[in-house]
């Protein structure tokens, strides 16, 4: 029953290494995803991707990039980790599904810069 | 410019029925989602509305009135595992924004 995955859970990387987070879903979703969570502040979208080469920006897109070369797949890039950058990184994709809209999150990544 | 709210924070009892209200104010609307997160976890996708009116899924129901730009999400026989967080999403054009999310502890 595998929807939306996320290539790790918890990831510890130091000051002004380059990071990637991978996300792949399997249900043939044409939109993805990339918010982080913190407390007290919600849900912020960074990036999204509504089709293969296509992206755009968020509300918070400043030190990311993000790359979508085949469809099932997005990924979202820390050119240079900042510590105000420590989150948890949850990748969503969203689609139909029998006529009827849905968004699966994937299990998230919690990122620590130190 | 996108607006939602909700509650910080609610608590209730066990066996009792709860009602989480959402408001909002965004410029279109396509449709709302509710999600159900535990600490720790990913959101779990529990409904999303586009029409006026009651949907019921179980032990959850939400309601959504465009016209006043309010949904709530309504839980019935609480149980202790519905200790959460609860999030409202709108599509205003085409992204759904989040809300900060609710809160609800039940204790027995």
């Amino acid at each position: 029953d595998v929807k939306v995955t996320q290539s790790s859970r918890y990831l510890v990387k130091r000051t002004g290494e380059k990071v990637f987070l991978e996300c792949v879903q399997d249900m043939d979703h044409e939109n993805m995803f990339w918010y982080r969570q913190d407390p007290g502040l919600g849900l912020r979208l960074i990036y999204f991707s509504y089709d293969v080469k296509m992206k755009e920006k968020g509300d918070i897109p400043e030190g990311y990039s993000v790359s979508r070369e085949k469809k099932e797949r997005f990924s979202l890039i820390l050119e240079s980790a900042s510590t105000n950058q420590t989150s948890m990184y949850l990748c969503a994709s969203f689609g139909t599904e029998q006529g009827s809209y849905e968004q699966y999150f994937g299990p998230g990544t919690r990122l620590t810069v130190t | 410019g996108q607006n939602i709210d909700q509650p910080t924070e609610m608590t209730a009892t066990e066996g009792a029925i709860v009602q989480i209200n959402c408001t909002y104010q965004t410029s279109g609307f396509n449709g709302l989602f509710w999600y159900q997160q535990h600490a720790g976890e990913a959101p779990t996708f529990l409904s999303y509305n586009v029409l006026d009116g009651l949907e019921e899924k179980g032990r959850f129901s939400s309601f959504l009135s465009r016209s006043k730009g309010y949904s709530y999400l309504l839980l019935k026989e609480l149980q202790m595992k519905d200790s959460a967080s609860y999030l409202c999403a709108v599509r205003g054009s085409y992204i759904p924004t989040f809300g900060r999310g609710t809160s609800l502890i039940v204790h027995p």
